[in-house]
């Protein structure tokens, strides 16, 4: 079955740790998103990529690092400089980039600090 | 700049119910996009809908429907004889150059 992976399905954090979030898609998608969703509020964009080896910042890119070495993984740092990384995660991939597209989510992953 | 609102955080209804979801949208874009998802509470966004703005035909769907008025800038959603199965996040999403979006979601409740 094609769609998106993402991995672990719960993360815990300590202070001044780096932790990385898997997404996988075999979808043969060229774009992919991460977007941060907090309680109670829509979901907001960290980082996207069109193509690979290329990524973009979206609006709460701070504390946050992206790759994108293939077409099929996209995995997201939290790094110790985002002082406020609780919370839930999605992955998202479309056939290709621009707003025409659908986008398709992962499962999530919930990030908590310890 | 573009903006969703989803003024209805939570609605309760009881099975068999009909009940609509308000989506109002703001863009200066003409051309442009609006989806409806909903996240059940596994988490996952399960995507309903997609529609372009120059397409204004209301849509149905089984039980759901969309009604968009480019007039009134809304893509208001419309559950026909709600079920349980139905109790989930509801999201709006309008497209921006390279991503959605989202409104705040409006959390839906049916009871049995």
């Amino acid at each position: 079955d094609g769609g998106i992976t993402q991995s672990p399905k719960y993360l815990f954090r300590k202070e001044g740790q780096n932790v990385t979030l898997s997404c996988e898609q075999n979808l043969n998608h060229d774009a992919m998103y991460w977007y941060r969703q907090d309680p109670g509020q829509g979901l907001r964009l960290i980082y996207y990529s069109q193509i690979v080896n290329d990524f973009q910042k979206g609006d709460i890119a701070e504390g946050y690092s992206v790759s994108r070495e293939k077409k099929e993984s996209f995995p997201l740092t939290v790094t110790s400089a985002q002082k406020n990384p609780t919370a839930f995660y999605l992955c998202a991939s479309s056939p290709r980039g621009g707003s025409q597209e659908t986008q398709y989510f992962g499962p999530g992953t919930r990030l908590l600090v310890l | 700049a573009q903006k969703v609102t989803q003024a209805q955080t939570e609605i309760s209804v009881v099975e068999k119910e009909d009940v609509t979801l308000d989506c109002v949208y703001e863009t200066r874009d003409t051309t442009y996009y609006l989806f409806w998802y909903k996240q059940p509470p596994s988490g996952e966004l399960v995507f309903l809908i997609r529609r372009n703005s120059f397409d204004e035909q209301n849509e149905i769907s089984g039980r759901y429907s969309w009604n968009f008025q480019k007039s009134t800038s809304s893509f208001n959603f419309t559950i026909t004889a709600s079920q349980v199965v139905d109790s989930a996040v509801y999201f709006c999403a309008l497209s921006d150059y390279t991503a959605l979006i989202f409104g705040k979601g409006t959390t839906l409740s049916v009871s049995s």
